[in-house]
């Protein structure tokens, strides 16, 4: 199957300073990745969308100017979140379709960023 | 009212039982959905895809009811290694990759 990377895999960072987080598509080319977020024992919500050469899409309540998104490149889409704070901690995961061409696809995952933020 | 709704469980079966799991969605016009298992501190990933005629693989079955809007998951002869966290997963449209996800049902299978 095709094969997402993430990195960091984790991170401890201060409260007020900002962390990239890199997902990368590594044997395809993804014209769109998704970034969710998951806390502790809930399921994974939906961040936004990243398309390449374009704006992301943000989900309902998600703050774009707190989380930012770049699609850079086919295979490479990066997530900042600004002024990171305790309550940002979480595990962050991007996937990407295998064949990202308007109809429904796999999806393949990358293995997760986990943030804490002291 | 959450768009996947599952019971988290969890479910603890010994070796060699048989479970099912349940999930609803409340958007009659979703299209595609999918089993994902997660483990801890992992990502999630594909299980199976679920077809409307029900469709199996292995000791995997999933079934589909759209007039119901529900969809199940029975693992038969449970394995230790059938732990995990099991996802009910509902695409939305053929025109979009987005995936939303249920808040998972978490089984435990013991010795």
């Amino acid at each position: 199957g095709a094969v997402v990377s993430q990195h960091p895999s984790w991170v401890i960072c201060k409260s007020g300073t900002s962390v990239k987080i890199e997902c990368r598509s590594l044997d395809f080319q993804a014209t769109t990745m998704f970034w969710y977020r998951q806390f502790p024992k809930q399921s994974l919500m939906l961040m936004a969308t990243s398309n390449e050469g374009s704006k992301a899409t943000y989900e309902q309540g998600v703050e774009k100017d707190k989380f930012l998104i770049n699609h850079a490149s086919l295979t490479l889409s990066t997530l900042t979140v600004t002024s990171a704070h305790p309550e940002d901690s979480s595990f962050y995961i991007c996937s990407a379709p295998a064949n990202a061409r308007g109809f429904h696809n796999e999806q393949f995952f990358g293995p997760g960023t986990r943030l804490t933020v002291l | 009212r959450k768009e996947v709704e599952q019971d988290p469980g969890p479910f603890n079966v010994p070796e060699g039982a048989t479970v099912a799991f349940n999930c609803t969605y409340s958007n009659s016009a979703s299209q595609s959905f999918f089993w994902y298992r997660q483990d801890c501190r992992k990502e999630p990933k594909l299980l199976m895809s679920v077809y409307s005629s029900g469709n199996e693989d292995g000791r995997f079955t999933a079934q589909l009811n759209r007039a119901s809007q529900y969809i199940s998951l029975l693992i038969r002869d449970s394995k230790l290694s059938d732990s995990a966290t099991y996802l009910c997963v509902v695409n939305l449209s053929y025109n979009t990759d987005k995936l939303i996800f249920g808040t998972g049902t978490r089984l435990q299978v013991f010795p």
